[in-house]
């Protein structure tokens, strides 16, 4: 059973950059075939999909974010992460990271990290 | 982007109740739709995938339908566990997009 773990500052200066890390336990990043997704969520309000990778490194990203976003992977930490540059406080959120949104037996998600973007 | 309106936004329903959650797609996603069930504090969870499709260890009282741009949701008889809010989702292609949530309250 794979589990998903977020990481990373709970607080961000606006203009900088976020940076979170999913650690990925139960299997390798690197086998199988698969979609490592990051949402969030801003308090009260619905999830914004932000982007993904793939077991072979290819991603793809919301046009509404893809100028500043970042997704990569560490496959010798079994890690994936998100970087974010130039925050506001448009960009305070829960912040989860996802393998296989929608897929069956697969689909699996972390517990999701507060991230504020605050001076 | 496709874009996926729920309705209602919110309802008030009772244990036993049966209740019935919309979503349409601004065009056609075939069957690319999945629901979610989210409960306070916590990650969403997968209910039904592919429009109809059962996640395993769902109960049965959930069910999926529909196609093309209009789906349902349907618990046939609300327990109190799941008194929550629910998205769709669609993954017919990038940026993948949620609808805004149906949130389910006690009556």
């Amino acid at each position: 059973q794979v589990q998903l773990q977020e990481s990373g500052p709970g607080l961000v200066k606006p203009s900088q950059t976020l940076s979170l890390t999913c650690t990925v336990s139960g299997g390798s990043i690197s086998s199988g075939s698969y979609y490592w997704s990051w949402i969030r969520q801003p308090a009260g309000k619905g999830l914004e999909w932000i982007g993904r990778i793939y077991t072979s490194g290819s991603t793809n990203y919301n046009p509404s974010l893809k100028s500043r976003v970042t997704i990569s992977v560490d496959t010798s930490k079994n890690q994936f992460s998100l970087k974010l540059n130039s925050v506001t406080a448009a960009d305070t959120a829960v912040y989860y990271c996802a393998r296989d949104l929608g897929y069956p037996n697969t689909d699996s998600w972390g517990q999701g990290t507060l991230v504020t973007v605050s001076s | 982007d496709i874009q996926m309106t729920q309705s209602p936004s919110s309802l008030s329903a009772s244990v036993g109740d049966r209740v019935t959650i919309t979503c349409r797609a601004s065009q056609s996603i075939t069957s690319y739709l999945n629901w979610y069930q989210q409960k306070p504090g916590k990650a969403p969870k997968l209910l039904i995938y592919a429009a109809s499709s059962l996640q395993s260890g769902v109960p049965s009282r959930f069910s999926g339908s529909g196609s093309g741009t209009d789906f349902t949701l349907t618990i046939s008889s609300l327990l109190p566990e799941d008194f929550a809010t629910y998205y769709c989702q669609q993954s017919y292609n990038t940026p993948l997009t949620f609808g805004g949530g149906t949130k389910v309250e006690i009556k």
